[in-house]
């Protein structure tokens, strides 16, 4: 497995108010990604990076930004945080995995915005 | 744009059943359908896959049935057991931009 760790796993915060939500890999993979998922809408893309510094948008990256300074950490940023960005967020890499290839996710931040 | 229809969304089946999801996709350039298992409080983890010159695949008691002239795809778990409660995404890969396509999810419930 990737070894996908995101930090924090829980985390409420007040409205306005920046937040940082950190991924980490060791496994030097060079795509990563940034989802979020609410019920009713499955998993939405918000930005996703091929290299560092190399990052693009997805479908709702509206109100968020990303940075990746070095290959192992992928860092999602909510500006001025809304109570419609409430959610469960997930990074993921992409790698094969027993001859299957697709995304391994980590755990999760599920972030509540009060 | 949604590029992946997936139904039901949500399923009730007795234990030893058999469940069956559904997907639909659009696009013909995708180049690989994987099936992901998600658990309450965990991030999704790839199940199983399939390319789409394959019309079946099987891994122990999960099984991916393709059609490509439909482009449709489902995912069969046969025997049902309650741990395999959990939410099941399908999903369409783009290899050339490592870009996956996901369903919007099939809450699956396994009565004991």
């Amino acid at each position: 497995d990737a070894g996908i760790t995101q930090s924090p796993r829980h985390k409420v915060t007040e409205t306005g108010t920046p937040v940082t939500l950190r991924c980490h890999q060791t496994e030097n993979h060079r795509y990563m990604y940034w989802y979020r998922q609410d019920p009713g809408h499955g998993l939405r893309l918000i930005h996703y990076s091929y290299g560092v510094k190399d990052t693009d948008k997805g479908e709702v990256s509206d109100g968020y930004s990303v940075s990746r300074s070095k290959t192992e950490d992928f860092l999602l940023t909510l500006e001025s945080a809304t109570s419609s960005q409430t959610s469960v967020y997930f990074c993921a890499i992409s790698e094969s995995h027993q001859g299957n290839y697709g995304y391994t996710f980590g755990s999760g931040t599920r972030l509540t915005v009060v | 744009q949604q590029q992946v229809k997936q139904s039901p969304q949500s399923l009730i089946v007795q234990k030893g059943g058999i469940s069956i999801i559904n997907c639909a996709y659009e696009n013909t350039a995708f180049d690989y359908f994987p099936w992901y298992q998600q658990f309450p409080g965990k991030g999704p983890a790839l199940l199983i896959a399939i390319r789409p010159d394959v019309s079946e695949k099987k891994e122990g008691r999960f099984t991916i049935s393709f059609n490509k002239s439909a482009k449709q795809f489902s995912l069969h778990i046969m025997d049902s057991q309650p741990g395999d409660s959990a939410t099941y995404f399908c999903a369409a890969y783009y290899f050339r931009d490592d870009k996956i396509i996901f369903g919007k999810g099939t809450r699956l419930h396994i009565l004991p």
